[in-house]
């Protein structure tokens, strides 16, 4: 299986500033014949299902807002939030669907300082 | 608008088995771009996924589950279910169905991300 290990594990960001939280797979989620990154990302608030937030590694889905964006190689991924707002409040999860079983990392939780 | 909600007891004894149905409206089930998938959330934790299947029954199971998990499709009512079988208390959890989408620009098709969830529905194993 391959393991999608997330970094930190929490953190807390003052209003405004930029939110970076880190992606690891295990294996390379690359592939090659279409150089495509097979990684997507997702916003939970508490009380309230996944939401897709990116997908290819770095397509924003749509309504996603652009403060939003995706990067990263074939095995370590970013997502970053350009200046955090009051409604990010919520763990962010990635997950890889370049193998079966689909995984997801542990989840980051933001909360804002 | 696509929407998914799941259904079923929220009380389920050990050794039993757990039985959910995801009705899905706004689309057909028997998309060929789609499969439909469950993924499953303990109380405080992160998210696994079950399995997903195809319009035509095709099925594809997270081995860590597979000798316990059928995932069945229903087009005429546009449903699929989950059934878990031998639950225990690791089986506590938040149950959602969701839609992967399939991408076959690979050399075979793969489930992708998911979009939309249902809201979920909390599955507690106790006697």
């Amino acid at each position: 299986d391959i393991v999608m290990t997330q970094s930190p594990d929490s953190l807390a960001v003052s209003l405004g500033e930029r939110a970076t939280i880190n992606c690891k797979s295990s294996q390379n989620v690359l592939y090659s014949s279409n150089n495509k990154k097979y990684l997507a990302w997702y916003q939970q608030k508490p009380g309230q299902p996944p939401k897709l937030l990116i997908y290819w590694a770095s397509t924003r889905e749509s309504g996603v807002p652009d403060r939003f964006s995706g990067s990263g190689s074939g095995t370590y991924f970013t997502l970053t939030i350009s200046s955090v707002q009051a409604e990010d409040v919520a763990v962010y999860y990635c997950q890889q669907y370049y193998n079966t079983p689909i995984t997801f990392g542990q989840g980051t939780r933001l909360e804002i300082k | 608008q696509l929407q998914l909600q799941e259904s079923g007891p929220g009380l389920v004894k050990p050794s039993e088995t757990l039985s959910l149905t995801c009705t899905v409206s706004g689309d057909s089930i028997s998309s060929s771009n789609y499969y439909w998938g469950w993924v499953r959330q303990p109380p405080g934790k992160g998210l696994e996924w079950i399995g997903s299947i195809y319009y035509t029954g095709s099925t594809y199971y997270n081995a860590s589950l597979k000798s316990r998990v059928t995932i069945s499709i229903d087009t005429s009512k546009n449903q699929f279910s989950l059934k878990l079988s031998s639950v225990t208390a690791a089986d506590t959890a938040v149950y959602y169905c969701a839609r992967p989408t399939r991408d076959c620009s690979s050399a075979i098709c793969k489930g992708g991300w998911f979009d939309p969830w249902g809201q979920g529905t909390r599955v507690t194993v106790s006697s």
